[in-house]
């Protein structure tokens, strides 16, 4: 079946750590996407790639970093330096950037809490 | 600053009744709207969608309105069923990148 996988579905981290969230499609999506679910928040954009080897920030980019080696994979690292890091992580992509025929396929979310 | 929003945080409606609910924006280069519902601890799922040319658009109990001189959108469910609790999300894009509303939580009462 075609979609999202995000890993791992639960992460627990110490602070000071870097974690690094999982993102595969096999939907043929040139677009990528990593959002953050906080309560009573909408989502809020990290990171979006709209081509492989390509990738720019969203509204709250800091203490975030990605990569796009492939254009299945988009992996999210937190950092450090993210200072709140624990909330609900959703990755996504679609099929190009002009969005007419299409919308956003999400992942099932990754929680990440910092002990 | 919000470029997409949910004035309504929660939403109750007897089962068989209309739910309304109420999405503002405020980007006039936002040309395609969508909405998702949203369980605890899952991803969202898309909804029903609508285009800037296009002020209608119905997929069974589901319609979404646009009207772009009010920068205003709303979804209809009619009629709302028990299932159709959940956390639904508006979203707008001008093409590259898609803003998402804070979500309003709507409760059918059986």
């Amino acid at each position: 079946d075609g979609g999202i996988t995000q890993s791992p579905k639960y992460l627990f981290r110490k602070e000071g750590q870097n974690v690094t969230l999982s993102c595969e499609q096999n939907l043929n999506h040139d677009a990528m996407y990593w959002y953050r679910q906080d309560p009573g928040q909408g989502l809020r954009l990290i990171y979006y790639s709209q081509i492989v080897n390509d990738f720019q920030k969203g509204d709250i980019a800091e203490g975030y970093s990605v990569s796009r080696e492939k254009k299945e994979s988009f992996p999210l690292t937190v950092t450090s330096a993210q200072k709140n890091p624990t909330a609900f992580y959703l990755c996504a992509s679609s099929s190009g950037t002009r969005v007419y025929a299409g919308e956003l396929f999400f992942g099932e979310g990754s929680r990440l809490t910092v002990l | 600053d919000q470029q997409v929003k949910q004035n309504s945080p929660s939403l109750s409606v007897q089962e068989g009744r209309i739910s309304i609910l109420n999405c503002d924006y405020t980007n006039s280069m936002f040309d395609y709207f969508l909405w998702y519902k949203k369980y605890p601890a899952e991803g969202p799922t898309f909804l029903i969608s609508i285009s800037s040319i296009k002020d209608k658009n119905e997929d069974g109990r589901f319609t979404v309105f646009l009207n772009k001189s009010a920068k205003h959108l709303s979804l209809h469910i009619v009629p709302s069923q028990p299932g159709d609790s959940a956390v639904y999300f508006c979203a707008a894009t001008p093409g590259n990148q898609f803003y998402f509303g804070t979500g309003t939580s709507l409760t059918v009462i059986p």
